[in-house]
């Protein structure tokens, strides 16, 4: 199974500030075609996941652009500009390359 | 507006069954694969199985093969998960999330239902 390990697992941020997250693959996520199946999703307290990033740095539909994401085949990074008091929650990656899919452990974001 | 809404959910006895649905609505359901993602208290995203758009293709993680049956019936816009000789560690909110067709992630999600097993 391909391991997605994240870090750090709590980051405390300013208002205003930036933070970025990392999540690195055990396994090159890059498909036969051509797409990088590394995907970023938010959970906020009491609520459902909700998809952030698809296919490693496209925004999904309503995501603001503050948040943006980039990497390689197993290094990616989850960057949060200007951090406001509705980004709070958990950030997990996850793939779609193969079975099973698999998520990171996640990273919960607080602010300061 | 796309909408999962998942229910069944409940205590059961460990070595009992209980089977999930997921009513969809806003969108075809027939051209979208489905999945099952679990999450235990005060844990992460686990998950669970997918199923392909017209039921024929389905996967699922080791731990529940053999115990666990995704499937679907698009004429109801509704899936399923059969949760058979459920165990302690089964424990969490079932939450169902539609397989994305231009983004390929899990673009939607239902609310969750809770599944406690306990005797």
């Amino acid at each position: 199974d391909i391991v997605l390990t994240q870090a750090p697992l709590s980051v405390s941020v300013t208002p205003g500030e930036s933070a970025s997250i990392s999540c690195r693959s055990s396994k090159s996520l890059l498909s036969s075609k051509g797409i990088t199946s590394l995907y970023w999703y938010l959970q906020r307290p009491g609520k459902s996941p909700q998809l952030l990033i698809y296919q490693m740095s496209n925004l999904a539909s309503g995501v603001p652009d503050r948040f943006s994401s980039s990497g390689s085949e197993t290094d990616f990074t989850l960057k949060i500009s200007k951090v406001e008091t509705e980004d709070v929650g958990v950030y997990y990656c996850g793939h779609r390359l193969e079975y099973p899919n698999t998520f990171g452990a996640g990273t919960k974001l607080e602010l300061k | 507006e796309v909408q999962l809404v998942e229910s069944g959910g409940g205590l059961v006895q460990p070595g009992r069954s209980l089977k999930l649905s997921c009513a969809a609505s806003g969108f075809t359901f027939s051209n979208y694969g489905m999945a099952w993602v679990c999450q235990a208290p005060t844990k992460g995203l686990e998950w669970v199985a997918s199923i392909s758009t017209g039921g024929g293709n389905t996967y699922y993680r080791d731990s529940v093969k053999g115990r666990f049956t995704i499937s679907r019936d698009n004429a109801k816009n509704t899936l399923y998960l059969q949760m058979d000789s459920l165990r302690s560690e089964d424990t969490a909110t079932y939450y169902c999330a539609r397989g994305g067709r231009g983004t390929g992630g899990h673009d939607y999600w239902g609310q969750g239902v809770m599944v406690t097993v306990s005797s």
